[in-house]
């Protein structure tokens, strides 16, 4: 069965801090995908990013970086000098590549970043 | 782009009702999600459909079921309510993976449907 933690439940921070949010995952099958999804207070889930298992490099998109370790099945996502337009429940995801589940995902408990002006 | 619409956007319903819930995915996208985001239980998958058949179900009861059309845009049924089905459920749409095996394409995301029990 696989498994995702996000052990931080609420993160708050005060803007332009640099923030992480800590993400372990379980798995048995040696080829599956990890996601981080945004969600605002509106509901709906932004896609922020997915790599695959093979690929360990780390990833940075403007303020956002994303370190994975296969080693300690992390996935940890870095906002750096955070804005109050960041404020959301941050999702950290699994997919295992079978035919038979698509791309269904697994989802952690969600961090909720506040940050503060 | 359109994104992934889902009507209605809130529903308030009593114990024993039946509800339909609609999505409509990206154009193109030929995958369709359900997932339901309850109070306390986090974002759990319920149902997958993909070229109009029902490929995969999460740890839910068979009065949660639904179909996928031949446009791709799918229905989300309950049938007799009950209190704990009140849940934010979120519709969310991929393409379709590559030849041989799923490659596991990113899910976009309706803003769901909010849906309470009474």
């Amino acid at each position: 069965a696989q498994k995702v933690t996000q052990a931080q439940t609420e993160i708050s921070v005060v803007e332009k801090e640099d923030v992480t949010l800590d993400c372990v995952y379980e798995t048995r099958d040696t080829t599956y995908y990890l996601f981080w999804y945004k969600q605002p207070p509106s509901g709906e889930l932004v896609f922020l990013i997915r790599r695959n298992s093979f690929d360990e490099q780390n990833e940075i998109s403007g303020r956002y970086s994303w370190n994975f370790q296969k080693s300690t099945s992390s996935f940890n996502f870095t906002i750096t000098a955070s804005q109050v337009v960041d404020s959301a429940v941050y999702f950290c995801a699994l997919s295992e590549a079978r035919r038979t589940s698509g791309s269904r995902l697994t989802f952690g408990e969600g961090t909720q970043l506040t940050v503060n002006p | 782009e359109a994104g992934v619409t889902q009507s209605p956007t809130h529903l308030i319903k009593t114990r024993g009702q039946q509800v339909t819930l609609r999505c409509s995915p990206i154009s193109g996208h030929t995958s369709v999600y359900w997932y339901q985001q309850a109070l306390g239980l986090g974002l759990q998958f319920l149902l997958w459909y993909d070229e109009g058949e029902e490929r995969n179900r999460g740890n839910f009861p068979p009065r949660f079921s639904g179909r996928q059309f031949p446009n791709y845009s799918s229905e989300l049924n309950v049938n007799a309510l009950e209190l704990e089905d009140s849940a934010l459920y979120l519709c969310a749409s991929s393409l379709a993976g590559g030849v041989g095996i799923y490659s596991n394409q990113p899910q976009h995301f309706g803003d769901g449907t909010r849906l309470s029990i009474l």
